[in-house]
């Protein structure tokens, strides 16, 4: 049973490019979380998606920023216009529906941005 | 606004000797947390949680303590080895589980250093 898995696990962006990044959560599945960590700092929440519908982007910037769980395939973290202050490490998380413990929550191991 | 966050950024302690880490959140609402471990380059990983009806939760080598008095949570590691290393986050959240509605907050990190 393969884990959460993103790609790519590096990229490189000039500014003002767009950055893509995808998340196949879990076979089984069905929420998405997805997390921003600066170097030496803590996860930050972005966005929580299940399939079709976006359940809580409180965390996400207001502009740029974008993300989707399409019916069909994975989950996708869209920055446009790419800015330096964007390098960081993107995590993916899922859960299945009913999340019984904190051990139900895998994490990806994260694609790491650089902005240049 | 609320957070979650560490006492000692950095602890170094010797091989079988136990660690302590350290963490205070300020959301009183919290009633669930967790502890995990992050090695460089990869996820986050999951070690042990704790929900707020409990003061103490023991898993293998690891044991979660919880002080809802004055906020603090803490994660003793018994006789820890140099595989050990790694940053260490707590994690907190609240709400009910049965919509999968949960997002975590995670504090800044304690860099746990394991001499030989």
């Amino acid at each position: 049973n393969a884990g959460v898995m993103q790609n790519p696990r590096h990229l490189v962006r000039r500014r003002g490019q767009e950055a893509r990044l995808r998340c196949s959560p879990m076979k089984g599945h069905s929420h998405v979380y997805w997390y921003r960590q600066l170097p030496e700092e803590g996860l930050k929440f972005m966005v929580y998606l299940q399939k079709e519908n976006i359940i809580d982007e409180s965390g996400m910037p207001k502009e740029r920023f974008s993300a989707e769980f399409p019916k069909e395939g994975p989950s996708i973290l869209r920055i446009q216009q790419v800015v330096r202050g964007d390098s960081a490490a993107y995590f993916c998380a899922s859960s299945p529906v009913t999340v019984l413990s904190g051990n139900t929550i895998y994490f990806g191991e994260g694609s790491w941005l650089t902005v240049v | 606004g609320e957070s979650v966050g560490l006492h000692l950024p950095t602890l170094s302690v010797q091989e079988g000797d136990n660690s302590i880490i350290n963490c205070a959140y300020s959301n009183s609402a919290s009633d669930y947390f967790i502890w995990y471990k992050q090695e460089s380059g990869k996820g986050p990983q999951f070690i042990i949680d704790i929900r707020s009806n409990m003061d103490k939760r023991q898993g293998q080598r690891v044991t979660v303590l919880l002080n809802k008095t004055v906020k603090h949570l803490s994660l003793q590691i018994a006789a820890t080895q140099p595989g050990d290393s790694a940053v260490y986050f707590c994690a907190e959240s609240q709400g009910t589980w049965d919509t999968g509605r949960r997002a975590l907050t995670f504090g800044s990190g304690t860099r746990l250093q394991v001499q030989p």
